[in-house]
């Protein structure tokens, strides 16, 4: 089984900060790596898929970078609607989610 | 909008069985796989179960496999979880997700979820 570490588990940061959070995955999982914002009793959202691509509706704040085992997402410019759980997931081989990061206020 | 809603969740034993609904509307059912994500209280997500666009192909983690069974029936749009056999741990609020491609990929769509309790 492909297994997805996230760094780091919580990140405080204020409005407008450029922010980074880091998947590892196990083994390599080339680009089929996703990203999702998960806001307290809402579902899931999608932001990026294969590593980079942005989902349709998402604010080009939002960028991904990665590929093999190591991946990124990258937050520029911090706004107040993205604090929140942001969750990496592999698709290369079955699916697997990171554990989540949490954005919080600072 | 793509909209899926979840149904079937509740209380019940453990051992017991229970089977999950996500209807599905306003997008072409079939040609997307189609999965269930759960979320236990106070952990991650969490991929349960996927099904191929034709419902030919399942797959299962681990931790459900031979208990849990996915299934669809693409003339009601319809994705079906029967769970059984169910433990305390399967405590959790399942949400069922569209998949971007008809063989899998990237979840883009999910329903609100349901909750499914197992305690004696």
């Amino acid at each position: 089984d492909i297994q997805m570490t996230q760094s780091p588990s919580i990140l405080s940061a204020s409005v407008g900060d450029r922010v980074t959070i880091t998947c590892r995955a196990s083994q390599s999982v080339s680009s089929w790596l996703a990203w999702y914002q998960r806001k307290p009793g809402k579902a899931p959202n999608l932001l990026i898929y294969r590593a980079s691509s942005l989902e349709t509706g998402v604010p080009s704040r939002f960028s991904g970078s990665g590929s093999g085992t190591e991946f990124t997402l990258t937050i520029s410019g911090l706004q107040p609607d993205d604090f929140a759980t942001y969750y990496c997931q592999q698709y290369n081989n079955f699916w697997t989610f990171g554990q989540g990061t949490k954005v919080e206020i600072k | 909008e793509v909209q899926l809603l979840e149904s079937g969740g509740g209380l019940v034993q453990p051992g017991g069985s229970l089977r999950l609904s996500c209807a599905a509307s306003r997008f072409t059912f079939s040609s997307y796989a189609m999965s269930w994500v759960r979320q236990a209280p106070g952990k991650g997500l969490e991929w349960v179960s996927s099904i191929s666009g034709s419902g030919d192909s399942t797959y299962y983690a681990d931790s459900v496999k031979g208990r849990f069974t996915i299934s669809r029936d693409n003339s009601k749009n319809t994705l079906y979880l029967q769970m059984s056999s169910l433990r305390v741990e399967d405590t959790a609020l399942y949400y069922c997700a569209k998949a971007r491609a008809v063989s899998g990929g990237a979840f883009d769509c999910w329903g609100q979820g349901t909750l499914v309790t197992v305690s004696s």
